[in-house]
């Protein structure tokens, strides 16, 4: 059975860095697309970045530069690493594999001071 | 970026009555390996998305074949044939044929 275990969310000032994990079972994300989507509170879904099974990668306009995405094999783990966090960067965020497939439970950032 | 129209935004629906959830692309969605990669999923109150359609009419597994996704190009529809309680929830279409993958805005679904 698929599962993504989602962990690293919390509350953050703006400016700060934070570290989203993706832990998955079931299935091996190197051989995998792997996604970032968020939900800000209120508004709709937002595709964040992205991972093919070559390590390729990219991001939304409005995290680039600022939000990387890595994986371990080993850990068979996903990492969205964030920096320069803003308010606007506030949302539920969900690892999400091959385009839609499987969801996470979600995590949630809050960016305030 | 590829936008996703939905409509309607709110579907009130009477238990046992079918219902219809259009998806309109503002680009055509076939891949150039001929394959369109175009899904629906719904999200209930409280829980994580889960997947319901992929490749555009294909049901994935486990998902009531009351379900079903149809269209082509730049025009989807979902269509649930006669609705249940436990289909209460938001209904979204999304496109991961191009970077970024975008979402419609989601049909809320209510019984009526």
């Amino acid at each position: 059975e698929v599962q993504l275990v989602e962990s690293g969310g919390g509350l953050i000032q703006p400016g700060a860095s934070l570290r989203l994990s993706c832990a998955a079972s079931g299935f091996t994300v190197s051989s995998n697309y792997m996604s970032w989507a968020r939900q800000a509170p209120g508004k709709g879904l937002e595709s964040v970045s992205i991972i093919d099974s070559g390590g390729n990668t990219n991001y939304a306009d409005s995290v680039k530069g600022r939000f990387t995405v890595s994986r371990d094999n080993s850990k068979n783990t996903v990492y969205l690493q964030m920096n320069s966090l803003r308010a606007e960067d506030t949302a539920v965020y969900y690892c999400v594999r091959l385009g839609g497939a499987d969801w996470g439970q979600g995590t949630v950032v809050t960016v305030s001071s | 970026d590829v936008v996703l129209t939905q409509s309607p935004l709110s579907l009130p629906v009477t238990l046992g009555q079918p219902a219809s959830i259009s998806c309109r692309s503002s680009q055509s969605l076939v891949h150039s390996d001929g394959n369109t990669y175009f899904i629906w999923f719904q999200q209930r109150p409280g829980q994580s998305p889960r997947r319901l359609i992929y490749k555009v009419s294909n049901r994935d597994s486990g998902v009531p074949d009351r379900f079903s996704g149809s269209g082509s190009g730049t025009d989807f529809t979902l269509k649930i044939s006669r609705v249940e309680a436990e289909d209460v929830g938001v209904y979204y279409c999304m496109q991961h044929t191009r970077w970024p993958y975008t979402f419609g805005q989601g049909t809320k679904l209510e019984i009526k």
